[in-house]
């Protein structure tokens, strides 16, 4: 199956930073999602993005799908902002392979 | 629209009992999936089902069935419960092959066998 990793493993910010995570892939994909779990678990829809640019707020995301690789990116990071983030891609028979996720802490 | 349901939200097991995880959509889905959680780690796919009547085995099938009767309803039987089993489960769904596939997540069963 497809592997997908991601880096780095964990992030410690201080509030109001900027930063990049990374999301990388072995195969051509049909789709590339991310999501954020949050201290409760439950997992929330960021961004679908399987090509191009697209921003949400202070987060946004792009993907190169030719070179296999997606960004997301948080600026001027809140506390509401931790937790883990997941890229999950999905290949052409439609299931989706999860990265072992960023856990990103932002201290006040 | 509530989306897509899980229950319950906890549930403890004793080893060898069984026990269903409700799954349920009302977004006219095709394409639902159970996937499972275990620390440090991304959701591994355990079964997913492109219609009704249609399942097939994903990453980590062994100790579960599905069945899908209906296009809302997903549930996942564990015949007979595991320490190794002790997870977060999660259940998902999407408009899969009608078109767009963006995946939504029920908010997770965190199961514990003793």
């Amino acid at each position: 199956g497809i592997q997908v990793e991601q880096s780095p493993p964990d992030l410690i910010l201080q509030e109001g930073a900027n930063s990049t995570l990374r999301c990388n892939f072995s195969d051509s994909v049909n789709n590339l999602q991310w999501f954020h779990q949050n201290p409760w678990g439950q997992l929330i829809n960021l961004f679908y993005i399987p090509s191009g640019t697209k921003q949400n707020g202070r987060l946004s995301a792009t993907t190169v799908a030719t070179e296999r690789y997606s960004l997301l990116y948080i600026s001027s990071s809140q506390t509401t902002d931790s937790g883990v983030y997941f890229c999950a891609v999905e290949a052409r028979d439609y299931k989706l392979s999860f990265g072992a996720g960023t856990t990103v802490t932002v201290r006040a | 629209n509530a989306g897509v349901t899980q229950t319950p939200k906890f549930q403890v097991l004793k080893t060898g009992q069984s026990m269903t995880l409700q799954c349920a959509q009302d977004m006219n889905h095709e394409y639902m999936s159970w996937y499972r959680q275990d620390p440090g780690m991304g959701l591994r796919l355990i079964h997913y089902s492109v219609g009704a009547g249609i399942t097939d085995q994903g990453e980590v099938p062994n100790g579960y069935n599905v069945s899908r009767s209906t296009t809302e309803d997903f549930p996942l039987r564990l015949l007979s419960a595991a320490p190794s089993q002790t997870s977060v489960y999660f259940c998902a769904s999407s408009l899969g092959l009608q078109g767009d596939t963006e995946a939504f997540f029920g908010q997770g069963t965190r199961l514990t066998v003793v």
